[in-house]
């Protein structure tokens, strides 16, 4: 059964800082890994889609790696904004039936 | 495409009483999921379609706890009869093949 652990399950940085959130999943048959931003109270928002065949992707201020070996992803946040605060999941397509699994979640605050 | 619809946004109802969810996926996508979301559990996969058939129904909670997709653009999610301890916000997502996932904006449901 895949498991999907975030950590932290929360950070607080002031504006202007460079951080990096972790995901990692038990089972590395894994066909794509996807990053999402939700906000309180709304819906989840695709921000990253990476591919089993990729190692990074990359979109503005946001950059995602993923080792499968080792069975870790990271998000990158460069010069993080009071607008980047919110909570970020990760979430694998697993093998066979391509079930979405997701992450418990990092609830990011950045503050002025 | 208008994305992944979800109806109704807001349900309040009475314990014991039937309620239905419903989602229409964007069109041409081939999976389609159910999740719950807790505080306290996070994001649950309930049931997930290929196809219009159900692939892995083992998240369904209990027996009051039923899915259906007659069609490809068409889910209903139905609770019957309806518990406070269902109370929780549920979300319809559909992807094409295992690739990008995208989330309808979530029925917030209240069982009194």
């Amino acid at each position: 059964k895949q498991e999907v652990t975030q950590i932290p399950a929360a950070l607080s940085v002031p504006e202007g800082e460079n951080l990096v959130l972790n995901c990692s999943f038990t089972d590395s048959a894994i066909y794509n890994l996807q990053w999402f931003r939700q906000d309180p109270g709304k819906g989840l928002t695709s921000l990253l889609l990476i591919q089993s065949s990729q190692r990074e992707q990359t979109s503005g201020r946001l950059n995602a790696s993923l080792d499968k070996s080792s069975g870790r992803s990271t998000l990158y946040i460069a010069a993080s904004q009071p607008g980047d605060s919110a909570t970020y999941l990760c979430a694998v397509f697993t093998g066979g039936g391509n079930k979405l699994t997701f992450g418990t979640g990092t609830q990011l605050k950045v503050e002025l | 495409d208008a994305g992944v619809i979800q109806s109704p946004r807001h349900e309040v109802t009475e314990m014991g009483q039937e309620v239905t969810l419903r989602c229409k996926p964007i069109s041409g996508h081939d999976y389609l999921f159910w999740y719950r979301q807790t505080m306290m559990r996070g994001l649950e996969l309930l049931i997930y379609f290929n196809n219009n058939v159900p692939i892995d129904d083992s998240g369904m909670p209990e027996d009051r706890f039923s899915a259906k997709m007659p069609n490809a653009s068409f889910s209903t999610l139905k609770i019957q009869p309806s518990e406070p301890r269902d109370s929780a916000v549920y979300f319809c997502a559909s992807s094409y093949r295992a690739t990008e996932a995208f989330f309808g904006q979530g029925t917030r449901l209240t069982v009194v």
